[in-house]
């Protein structure tokens, strides 16, 4: 049982370039959340999906959008990168709203 | 107002002694969670406990307990007998009934010292 997977680990980009951070869960989860962690700030939401091909915007959702097809994988697309992005990126899963989510592994993301 | 408030940056204790890591929260839900992570220095978010705002006794497990005291709005996590592999940081988090979602404090960095 793999859990959340997140893909890549580790990324370096330029300015202005886009990429997507991919994110899939194989417990059948229909929350998903993003959220991006940088020091002394904890853990802000960026995104969230209720289910499939329902999101909504969190805390910081600027520069960022997602997407959700299916139930299983939860992406997110940086548009145009920019140095104030470069942070550590979560994607967790949780069952319903009385479970705790369960965090993917990271991706730890720099823009030059 | 910031809904998860963790007041201690850093904390540190000796092994095998008990610690507890501060956390007050703020709703007017109700129904709401409260949930505990750790985040070891290799990253990722390891749940640890959780206690429901309706539960009658605070939440234990095995070593962690959650110190819940719902009038002063504070969801203490408390280590005993800590050992060196409890160095981390730690992150006290909130959901709420009407959200889907958690809301984190800034984090708690235990140091456990021989």
């Amino acid at each position: 049982n793999a859990g959340v997977t997140q893909t890549p680990k580790f990324q370096v980009l330029k300015t202005g370039q886009s990429m997507t951070l991919q994110c899939a869960q194989d417990m059948n989860h229909e929350y998903m959340s993003w959220y991006r962690q940088d020091p002394g700030m904890g853990l802000r939401l960026i995104h969230y999906s209720v289910g499939a091909g329902i999101t909504d915007q969190g805390e910081v959702p600027n520069g960022y959008n997602v997407s959700r097809s299916t139930t299983e994988d939860f992406p997110l697309r940086l548009l145009s990168a920019a140095p104030s992005q470069t942070s550590v990126y979560f994607c967790a899963s949780s069952r319903d709203r009385e479970s705790g989510y369960t965090f993917g592994s990271g991706t730890r993301l720099t823009v030059v | 107002a910031q809904k998860i408030t963790q007041t201690q940056p850093g904390m540190f204790v000796q092994e095998k002694e008990a610690v507890t890591l501060d956390c007050t929260y703020d709703t007017s839900d109700p129904s709401y969670g409260l949930f505990w992570y750790k985040q070891p220095s290799s990253g990722e978010m390891i749940f640890l406990i959780y206690q429901g705002s309706y539960d009658q006794q605070n939440a234990t497990e095995g070593r962690y307990s959650l110190n819940f005291q719902k009038a002063r709005k504070s969801a203490n996590l408390v280590i005993s007998a800590s050992q060196l592999g409890d160095s981390a940081m730690y992150f006290c988090a909130m959901r709420e009934s009407g959200y889907s979602t958690l809301t984190f404090g800034k984090g708690t960095m235990l140091l456990v010292s021989p």
